[in-house]
């Protein structure tokens, strides 16, 4: 099975910041990634898929980059929406796996 | 509009059976992948099983011989029979439709709960 690991699991930002988490892969997974926001009680919404094409909807303030390993989700401006936890997951192979998770919280 | 919507969660007891479904609207279930993921409290998100477009079906592990997804095409719904059920499956589970193309969930349901306990 692939293994996601994000970085940071906890990040504090202000409003306004950018903020960058970071997916690496347990081997390489090409572009097949994808990022996902998930707020408290409700289900998780598709951000980012292809590593870094964005879903339709979503802010083109968030963007993501990478291939092979290592994998970014970058904020460019946080806003009081997004606080809430990011996953990334690898769509290269089953089983499906996930990041363990990066919350965003206020600062 | 694209909407999926679970049914079926709760209290059940260790050893117990419960059956899920998944309700989807605005596409035709058949014509996508559909998978199911579950999220137990206070964690982190995990791929329970998937059903391609073409019947066939995988799990992951922990519910493999335990779990079984099928669809009723004619009712456009997803389901997940779920037997020998375990403290550790207790989880709010998902139902999302999966891209053809890249694999990504780009459509979850709302969730429904499951407990497992005595």
């Amino acid at each position: 099975d692939i293994q996601l690991t994000q970085s940071p699991p906890f990040l504090s930002a202000s409003i306004g910041d950018r903020v960058t988490i970071t997916c690496r892969a347990s081997q390489g997974i090409s572009s097949f990634l994808a990022w996902y926001q998930q707020k408290p009680g409700k289900a998780p919404k598709l951000l980012i898929y292809a590593a870094s094409t964005l879903q339709s909807g979503v802010p083109s303030r968030f963007s993501g980059s990478g291939s092979g390993t290592e994998f970014t989700l970058t904020i460019s401006s946080l806003q009081p929406e997004d606080f809430a936890t990011y996953y990334c997951q690898q769509l290269n192979s089953y089983p499906r796996t996930f990041g363990q998770g990066t919350k965003v919280e206020i600062k | 509009e694209v909407q999926l919507v679970e049914s079926g969660g709760g209290l059940i007891q260790p050893g117990g059976s419960l059956r899920l479904s998944c309700a989807a609207s605005g596409f035709t279930i058949n014509s996508n992948h559909m998978s199911w993921v579950r999220q137990a409290p206070g964690k982190g998100l995990e791929w329970v099983s998937v059903i391609f477009s073409g019947g066939r079906t995988d799990y992951a592990d922990s519910v493999k011989g335990r779990f079984t997804i099928s669809r009723d095409n004619s009712k456009n719904t997803l389901y997940l029979q779920m037997n020998s059920l375990r403290a550790e499956d207790t989880a709010v589970y998902y139902c999302a439709r999966t891209s053809i193309r890249y694999g990504d969930f780009d459509c979850w349901g709302q969730g429904t709960l499951v407990t497992v306990s005595s």
